[in-house]
């Protein structure tokens, strides 16, 4: 199966920053990647899809990019409510495997 | 709107079986592929299952291949779980395909608890 290993584990910034979360996976996917936000006691919210997609009612400070092997999911201009977990998530090859999740803390 | 709602989650022992159903509204049932996703108490999300719109393709992870089928009927989704362990306790999720050719879950339910202990 396909490995998505995402860095940092966790990372720490204030409102008003930019975060920058990274997923690299084991095999080429190609651009079949998506990004996924989890608040605490929420269910996961999909934020992107093939990479650089925004799903429908995402703000654009969040935008993706990558292909291959390695993304990157950037939120511009931290909002309070950015700060929870976010997975990515390959569709290249069955079985579907989600990354472990970079928690975005307050600093 | 889309509306997933899980049920059927509830304390089990260790070899039991369960069966998991998602009722859907507010979307074309039949044009969607679906999912089931859980979550350890405490982890990640781990994808369990999916069903493709006509039931046609269908897989599952390693972890539950051969004990857990997933179905479809009408505007419900099920999973049925057999010889259950320990490590399949958690928090269990209905997710609906974004479609167009496209894996990623776009609608997600609240989930139903499944607890496995003696």
């Amino acid at each position: 199966e396909i490995v998505l290993t995402q860095s940092p584990a966790t990372v720490s910034s204030s409102p008003g920053e930019r975060a920058t979360l990274s997923c690299r996976a084991s095999q080429n996917i190609y651009n079949y990647l998506a990004w996924y936000q989890q608040r605490p006691g929420q269910a996961p919210r999909l934020l992107i899809y093939d990479a650089s997609n925004r799903a429908t009612g995402i703000s654009a400070r969040f935008s993706g990019s990558g292909s291959g092997t390695d993304f990157t999911l950037t939120i511009s201009s931290l909002q309070p409510e950015d700060f929870a977990v976010y997975y990515c998530q390959q569709r290249s090859k069955w079985p579907i495997t989600f990354g472990p999740g970079t928690r975005l803390d307050f600093k | 709107e889309v509306h997933l709602v899980e049920s059927g989650g509830g304390l089990v022992q260790p070899g039991r079986s369960l069966r998991l159903s998602c009722a859907a509204s507010g979307f074309t049932f039949d044009d969607y592929a679906m999912h089931w996703v859980r979550q350890r108490p405490g982890k990640g999300l781990e994808w369990v299952s999916g069903i493709g719109w006509n039931s046609g393709s269908i897989g599952y992870a390693d972890s539950v291949k051969g004990r857990f089928t997933i179905s479809r009927e009408m505007k419900s989704l099920y999973l049925q779980m057999n010889s259950l362990r320990v490590e399949d306790t958690g928090l269990y999720y209905c997710a609906k395909d974004i479609g167009a050719g496209a894996v990623a879950l776009d609608s997600w339910g609240q989930g139903t608890l499944v607890a496995v202990s003696s």
